[in-house]
């Protein structure tokens, strides 16, 4: 599986844009990009995917750039309720089951 | 809508018990998925399901078995449990895009 790699912690402050970036090198043309977040004592929950373009729903935005080895996970105004540790995961489309495999994402911590 | 139900959410073994983990989605998934995850790492996929009557292996599968008898539900069982095998099981299941979770069962064999 392609591999990702994220900053370990990120500090943001309350009510301001946090961009966290996730680099994959090694992206496959099958492999989508998923991001999940963690809040403490709770399993993942699923915040959004892309292929190849930019994508936008309620809960954030994903930048893909355009040779896509790298991404970027936009969270428009961090709250409280933000912090949380994210992963950034490659879904290979072909793959069975759609079997999603993590690392140790990004803790964000967001500050008063 | 529950989601993702995982029953106990506590459970402390002496070694060398056993126990069964429930994990059941009202969500008519055909994908079901048992990931643990310890201290400070992500989680890692023990064993997964594409059907009902079928599992398979993931990352970490020894000491572990399952069964998918019926599609809305996917036991986990641990026949002999080990001290490593304290950690905090998290059960999924989805359709092939986004994948819904439990709230986890934490276990500590003692």
């Amino acid at each position: 599986d392609a591999k990702t790699t994220q900053p370990n912690s990120m500090e943001s402050n309350e009510e301001e844009p946090v961009h966290l970036p996730c680099n994959h090198s090694t992206i496959s043309g099958t492999d989508y990009i998923h991001w999940y977040r963690q809040l403490p004592s709770q399993g993942p929950e699923y915040v959004i995917h892309g292929l190849t373009s930019n994508v936008n729903n309620r809960m954030a935005s994903l930048a893909i750039a355009e040779d896509r080895k790298s991404s970027t996970l936009i969270l428009h105004r961090a709250t409280l309720r933000d912090a949380a540790v994210y992963y950034c995961i490659l879904r290979d489309a072909t793959s069975t089951a759609s079997k999603l495999t993590f690392g140790t994402g990004t803790r964000l911590q967001v500050m008063l | 809508n529950a989601g993702v139900t995982q029953t106990p959410k506590f459970r402390v073994l002496k070694t060398g018990q056993s126990m069964t983990l429930l994990c059941a989605q009202d969500m008519n998934h055909e994908y079901m998925y048992w990931y643990r995850q310890d201290p400070g790492m992500g989680l890692r996929l023990i064993h997964y399901s594409v059907g009902e009557g079928t599992t398979a292996k993931g990352e970490v599968p020894d000491g572990y078995n399952v069964s998918r008898l019926k599609k809305q539900n996917f036991l986990l069982g641990l026949e002999s449990a080990a001290p490593s095998q304290t950690s905090v099981y998290f059960c999924a299941s989805s359709l092939g895009t986004e994948a819904f979770f439990g709230q986890g069962t934490r276990l500590t064999v003692v």
